[in-house]
């Protein structure tokens, strides 16, 4: 089975702190992601990666950067936390060649920031 | 640029119902539609995914047709179970996935 996990269920931070999450995939997968959820807004892509290094802006990328040092990792920063970055925070890896693209999504982290 | 709808936001049935919730995407050129499922407070969860060339999925209890030529997915729960209540989603895309915005689904005891 495919596990992605994400280091934190929940987070409180304050404002201008400089704020990361980590997710870290099993499958030795290359396109990694990092979407936010919002009431009323539903999944919003933030960055993705299709390599080691490589990162790619999504839909919404301001106020974020992202890393990928490692393949199985892949890491989403919050400069300086605003409390309009609060929300739900979704991780997801995908499985490319014969399995077509099914993507996997970690548990979340909820992000609060005061 | 691709949108993906889901109507209605919730639906509440009573245990035991077969039931359809439905997803309709604007560009028919689309490469796969996926169905999520996702509980309260937790990530998502993949249920089914249709390839472009395909025009159905089953596992279990759940069948998802792709129509493109109509724009329209429908995921099929048959005899619907209390377990059963979350949100479901469907999503279209090759890498980066395009949401509707979810069903809540509640089935009542």
């Amino acid at each position: 089975d495919v596990k992605v996990t994400q280091s934190s269920r929940y987070l409180v931070k304050r404002t201008g702190e400089k704020v990361f999450l980590e997710c870290v995939q099993d499958m030795d997968h290359e396109n990694m992601f990092w979407y936010r959820q919002d009431p009323g807004l539903g999944l919003r892509l933030i960055y993705f990666s299709y390599d080691v290094k490589m990162k790619e802006k999504g839909d919404i990328p301001e106020g974020y950067s992202v890393s990928r040092e490692k393949k199985e990792r892949f890491s989403l920063i919050l400069e300086s936390a605003s409390t309009n970055q609060t929300s739900m925070y979704l991780c997801a890896s995908v499985a490319g060649g014969h399995l077509g693209y099914e993507q996997y999504f970690g548990p979340g982290t909820r992000l609060t920031v005061t | 640029k691709q949108e993906v709808t889901q109507i209605p936001a919730a639906l509440s049935v009573p245990e035991g119902e077969n039931l359809v919730l439905n997803c309709s995407f604007t560009d028919s050129a689309i490469y796969n539609l996926q169905w999520f499922r996702q509980d309260p407070g937790k990530g998502l969860t993949s249920l089914l995914l249709i390839q472009s060339s395909q025009r159905e999925q089953t596992s279990g209890r759940l069948n998802a047709s792709l129509d493109k030529s109509s724009g329209r997915s429908t995921l099929y729960i048959a005899a619907s179970q209390p377990g059963d209540s979350a949100t479901y989603l469907c999503a279209s895309g090759a890498q980066k996935l395009v949401f509707g915005q979810g069903t809540r689904l509640t089935i009542n005891p």
